[in-house]
């Protein structure tokens, strides 16, 4: 079946330091990649994609790479600022037309 | 501005009673999902629909229900059947068609969520 798997958290960062958050996943077929950002008490934000091996998605600083061969789809920043506080959730779109599949989700807090 | 209103913002339930949430958009999409988010469970589908008077059951759809008599609408039920229902829930919309890449290209929209507490 298909699944995702990401790093457990909280993490968390001093302000300026470098962010990663593993996510690996498990699917069929050629599925697209996704992180979604959620503040609190709010719904999820789009944050970047990758729909083919290869892709690199970015956005706001942020970006991850879709590694066919080693299933994953990694989220990096090079230097996290308070405002990115906030959970982050892997999720992949399988190749057929069934719906969107989530990680567990990472709570990243940044601290000044 | 386009986008999915999900109301009310907060929900309180009475053992035994049945409540509903209520999704609206207006992006003209033909999918809507209903998600639940619980601490440390991540997001877990309930229901969705990818067209008008139609819908298929998600992982969790036991003791929910839901209906899908217009495009734009996509209310969920959370009966008295469903005994642990104090969570978040999230509402979703997407392009369908041509296949998958459509609804990549474009992704979810999500809504603000209600959180629904049993008293």
């Amino acid at each position: 079946g298909n699944s995702v798997t990401q790093m457990e958290g909280p993490v968390t960062l001093s302000e300026e330091a470098f962010l990663t958050i593993n996510c690996t996943y498990t699917a069929t077929g050629y599925p697209s990649l996704f992180w979604y950002v959620q503040y609190p008490g709010e719904g999820l934000q789009l944050l970047l994609k990758a729909t083919k091996a290869d892709d690199k998605g970015s956005n706001k600083g942020f970006e991850a790479t879709y590694r066919k061969e080693t299933t994953s789809f990694h989220l990096e920043k090079g230097s996290v600022q308070v405002s990115d506080s906030a959970v982050y959730f892997c999720a992949l779109l399988p190749s057929g037309n069934t719906p969107l599949v989530f990680g567990k989700g990472t709570r990243l807090s940044v601290i000044a | 501005d386009g986008g999915i209103t999900q109301s009310p913002k907060y929900l309180f339930r009475k053992e035994g009673q049945n409540v509903t949430l209520s999704c609206e958009q207006n992006l003209n999409h033909d999918a809507m999902y209903w998600y639940r988010q619980d601490p440390g469970q991540g997001l877990r589908l309930i229901y969705y629909s990818q067209i008008v008077n139609d819908f298929q059951k998600g992982d969790i759809a036991e003791g929910y229900s839901v209906s899908r008599e217009k495009k734009e609408s996509f209310p969920l039920t959370v009966t008295s059947a469903q005994k642990n229902p104090t969570a978040f829930y999230l509402c979703a919309s997407s392009i369908v068609g041509q296949g998958a890449k459509i609804a990549a290209h474009y992704g979810y929209t999500f809504g603000s969520g209600t959180r629904l507490t049993v008293v």
